[in-house]
Order: structure tokens, then sequence, then C-alpha cells
């Protein structure tokens, strides 16, 4: 299957500075790539749709300008979480889509452990 | 929105038993739907997609049913493995996002 790498895998910042999570995928162009969030022993909350070279589409209730994501190439997409908060903390994980004749499938990423103290 | 259920609580069998996850869904029926593996701390791992027009798909030891009238899937791991323990997902796709379900967590004792 395809490959889909997330970094990193954790980060631990303080409160009122900005992380910045990597998404690529390695042997595949995604024109379409989405973040989640996660929290214990929850589904996965789609936060937005990442598009290559158009602005990304937030689900309703996620702040754009607090979670920038930035999708420059068929190969990359970021999200950064600004002045974060400890209520950010939570488990982020960014999914790439793949199409192909009988549907799409997502590949995921490893996920990254956001910790704000 | 779609929602999807998954029974919350663990699924807790003995090794070599069949195990058999249940994902239902309210609205509309999607043109395919997945499931996926996850293990703790770690992203989804995809397993199987099944399509509105297909009954039963299987692969190895797994086996997926998509009953659109029901607007029920049922996924069965036979011979189960303490390998098998994590929490596995469905997922939908609809009007080109995917939607999971919170997942069932598998425990399969030795």
């Amino acid at each position: 299957g395809a490959v889909v790498s997330q970094h990193p895998s954790w980060v631990i910042c303080k409160s009122g500075t900005s992380v910045k999570i990597e998404c690529r995928s390695l042997d595949f162009q995604a024109t379409t790539m989405f973040w989640y969030r996660q929290f214990p022993k929850q589904s996965l909350m789609l936060m937005a749709t990442s598009n290559e070279g158009s602005k990304a589409t937030y689900e309703q209730g996620v702040e754009k300008d607090k979670f920038l994501i930035n999708h420059a190439s068929l190969t990359l997409s970021t999200l950064t979480v600004t002045s974060a908060h400890p209520e950010d903390s939570s488990f982020y994980i960014c999914s790439a889509e793949k199409r192909w004749g009988a549907g799409t499938e997502a590949f995921f990423g490893q996920g990254t452990r956001l910790t704000v103290v | 929105s779609q929602k999807i259920e998954q029974n919350s609580e663990a699924l807790n069998i003995q090794e070599g038993k069949t195990a058999t996850l249940t994902c239902n869904y309210t609205n509309y029926s999607p043109a395919y739907l997945q499931w996926y593996r996850q293990d703790p701390g770690r992203g989804p791992v995809f397993l199987l997609l099944i399509r509105e027009n297909e009954k039963e798909k299987r692969k190895e030891r797994l086996k997926v049913t998509f009953d659109t009238t029901l607007k029920q899937s049922l996924f069965h791991i036979t011979a189960s493995q303490p390998a098998d323990s994590a929490t596995y997902l469905c997922a939908l796709y609809n009007f080109n996002k995917f939607y999971f379900g919170s997942g069932t967590k598998l425990n399969v004792k030795p």
C-alpha cells in the first residue's frame, strides 16, 4: 500500500507558541489530504480538507486562523497550531486520499501527539 | 451529516474464536464502506473496502458484509489471534469526505 509519513510523532510545546506538523505522501501524489483530531477512546474528528494549490476547507467549529493548513505540493500538507493552549493537546492525524478504480482509499500518517504545557 | 455507530464496549473473545464487530449508519448509504485497524498511538491502517453492490468481501481471515437495507456492516475475524487485538474503525465515504465510527476495541485472549 501507499505510505504517508507524518512528522513529528510527538511534540511538547509551551503555551502560546506555534507548532507545525508535516504530512507527506511518499510514493503517490495526493491532491487531497485530510487532518483529523482524535481524543482518547473517541473517533477521528475531521478538522479540515486540504486541497493542493487552494485553500483548505474547514469543518464547522474549527478555527481556521488557529489551525493553519498549507498544501503547497502534491506530496506535502502542513498543519500549524498557532498560539497553542493546553486544550489543544491531542492526537493529530493526517491522511492522504488515493483514488483508484474501485473507490477511494485513505492512507494515514502515524499521528502526532501534541502536548501543550 | 452522516452518523456512524459502533459498539463502544470492548469485545473480549478467546483465541481461535470468531470476532464479529458491528457498524451501523444513518442517513445516506455510501457508495462503499471501509474498515480500518488502529493500534494505540498510531494512525489507522486500511483493511477492507466493500461496495454497495457487494454483499460480502473476504481477505484471508477477514470477512465484511454490507446490508444497505439494514444500513449495517459486519466485520468478522475468524480464528482470532492475540495479535488481532486492536481498535477497529468503520468508515464511510460520502460527499468527498470520510466519516469514521468511534471504533470497537477487540481483545483476544490466549
